[in-house]
Order: C-alpha cells, then structure tokens, then sequence
C-alpha cells in the first residue's frame, strides 16, 4: 500500500546533540511537510516543500532545518535539541497542482521525541 | 488570521451514544477548506473528510456525518452509536486556497476533542 514512512517511531536523544528524523513516502506527492505536535496540543506546521521549494514558517526557530533530496524522502534536522524540543514530529504529504486546491494531507505515524 | 476553535475539550460517552464534536472557524477568505482528522492512541492522523466552502451539503458517511453551516461558521461532526474503536482525539482543521498563491497546503488546527467511548 501506498503510504507516509517515518523513521524511527521513538528517538530518544540528549540535551545539545543533533538529532535527524527521517519520512519518505510511496504515494509520488510533491509536497511533503513537517508538522511539531506537544503533548494534548494542535499539530504546528514547522515547514513545508513544494517540490523542491522550501517553504519556512515565520516562527519555526533556527534550531529546525529540514532536507528533501529527492521527491520521496524529507529529513527534519534538530541542531540542537532543548527539552522543550521534546514532542512528536509527524510528516505529511498531498498532491497539488496549479489551479488546483486539494490539500488532503496523508500522515505518517509520528516520531516521538524524547530529549534528556 | 484564520482560526479554528473546537470548544470541548473532552467529551465522554457510553457505547452506542450518538455525539457530536462541534468546531467554529474563522477566515476571511472567500473559498477555503474544511477537514476533520482523527488522530487514535497510536499517533496517526487519519483522515475522515475534506470540504470546499463551496459546498453546503451535508455529508453521510456511514455512522459518521457532517453539518456544514457556513452562516454560523461550524462545521460539526456526528458520529452515530459510538463504539469504543471511536475513542480519539479528533482535530477540525481549515486551510485557504492556495491555487497560485505559495502557501500551499497550510492546516490550521483546533485544539482538539478527546473522545472517550465507553463500553
């Protein structure tokens, strides 16, 4: 089936060290995303592509930097990871096209993140 | 802005209780987009619908259904003899149109309705 991947499910990493999550995805989408989730609160879109167009939002802090090296694969890079940067980090993807607005989104299961 | 306020925070019921998960928005386009998720205990968000701002019809679809009402800017969701296989949270959401522009695919989120059934 096609689907949304992301790996691993759980990551635990310490205060300071660079952590990478990974998210690729067999459904040939153009967008993917990358969505921060805290405990009991709304998913917070963090950033987007568009194809290769990298599309930051404006209170993702620098700390965030994400990678797409090719359509089915998008990395979020955590430079340095705080304790508040402990949530669960879920990866979508949809498929637009110009004049078109579809924006159903596909999620993957979430990597929880766990920072000591 | 746009805005997504869905004012229970928890709802508890009894299997086979009809509930309704209410959601208010706020936008000031013209054409956008609605959708209720749901999101189970392992993590996932699921998707369950998606409507255009166009489109006032009311929409069945098996045990759930959905009331769109643009004149009051809610767009609730019913689900009929609730079963404990419906226990989540569930997210309304709403995203503009984005045909040409560069925000593309933008979800704004509610806080979110936990659903407890119990058997």
């Amino acid at each position: 089936d096609a689907m949304v991947i992301q790996n691993p499910r759980y990551q635990v990493t310490q205060f300071g060290k660079p952590v990478t999550l990974s998210c690729s995805q067999t459904l040939n989408h153009n967008v993917m995303y990358w969505y921060q989730q805290k405990s009991s609160q709304a998913p917070k879109l963090l950033f987007h592509y568009y194809d290769k167009d990298f599309n930051n939002e404006a209170d993702t802090p620098d700390n965030f930097q994400s990678r797409r090296p090719n359509t089915s694969f998008c990395f979020l890079d955590i430079r340095s990871p705080g304790l508040g940067d402990a949530a669960m980090y879920l990866c979508a993807t949809s498929k637009e096209s110009p004049g078109l607005a579809y924006n159903e989104q596909f999620f993957g299961p979430g990597t929880r993140l766990t920072v000591l | 802005a746009q805005k997504v306020t869905q004012a229970q925070t928890e709802i508890s019921v009894v299997e086979k209780e009809d509930v309704t998960l209410d959601c208010v928005y706020e936008t000031r386009d013209t054409t956008y987009y609605l959708f209720w998720y749901k999101q189970p205990p392992s993590g996932e968000l699921v998707f369950l619908i998606r409507r255009n701002s166009f489109d006032e019809q009311n929409e069945i679809s098996g045990r759930y259904s959905w009331n769109f009402q643009k004149s009051t800017s809610s767009f609730n969701f019913t689900i009929t003899a609730s079963q404990v296989v419906d226990s989540a949270v569930y997210f309304c959401a709403l995203s503009e149109d984005f045909s040409g522009g560069t925000s593309y695919g933008k979800l704004t989120f509610g806080q979110g309705t936990i659903l407890t059934v119990h058997p």
